[in-house]
């Protein structure tokens, strides 16, 4: 299966600073996806991270608040900026498999971010 | 805009008991997908069900899908404490796409 690793896993953060998440994936992937997943419920997508593009937000979501950045075709980050408690959610990358894993979409651990 | 709705939200049930979770869609795609999320942790992946009348099965759980009727359902056969996670079906609607997810049903399994 794909291996996709997070970091931070967790962290405390003050209100109106900014966080950087980290994904790393073991295989070259072309799209990756970043999702929030807020207390006790479901989850949404933030944005689609294209390798040698600008990132494509969903509704909601805006590059100012959250910007992708997608230097190669193994890793990604996600920052999110000037953070309120809201923002208190679980954040996860995911990518689709590759090879043998083709079709079935991998996420990572998830970094779980608490917004005081 | 797609929708993806899951049922129940919240079961809890006995140990040895059968149930079924179902999931509808509101637009045309026959790829679905079955994830088990334990508390805390990150999204296991169950079940990948690529066309109409698939059916596989995992043990104690069983996912079909009905891409006429836009439903899948995953059946639970006698549940085990185990099982006890929330469960999310999620819709790609096309190939290689993002993936919408449904509410999520938090099952419980007592002893």
């Amino acid at each position: 299966s794909a291996v996709i690793s997070q970091k931070p896993s967790r962290d405390i953060c003050q209100r109106g600073t900014s966080l950087t998440i980290q994904c790393q994936v073991d295989s070259q992937v072309t799209m990756m996806f970043w999702y929030r997943q807020q207390p006790g419920q479901s989850l949404t997508l933030i944005a689609t991270a294209n390798q040698g593009s600008e990132a494509t937000y969903e509704s909601g979501f805006v590059i100012d608040k959250f910007p992708i950045s997608r230097p190669n075709l193994t890793f990604s980050t996600l920052t999110v900026s000037n953070m309120s408690p809201e923002d208190s959610s679980i954040y996860l990358c995911s990518a689709w498999g590759q090879g043998a894993w083709t079709g079935e979409l991998f996420f990572g651990e998830g970094s779980r971010l608490t917004v005081l | 805009e797609l929708k993806v709705e899951q049922n129940p939200l919240f079961l809890s049930m006995q140990e040895g008991k059968n149930y079924t979770i179902y999931c509808n869609y509101s637009t045309t795609s026959d790829r679905l997908y079955w994830y088990r999320q334990d508390p805390g942790k990150s999204l296991e992946s169950l079940f990948v069900l690529l066309s109409n009348g698939a059916v596989k099965q995992e043990g104690r759980l069983m996912a079909s899908l009905d891409t006429k009727a836009r439903l899948s359902t995953l059946h639970i056969t006698a549940a085990v404490h185990d099982l006890s996670a929330t469960y999310f079906c999620a819709v790609e609607e096309t190939s290689g796409s993002r993936l919408t997810f449904g509410e999520g049903t938090q099952l419980t399994v007592n002893p």
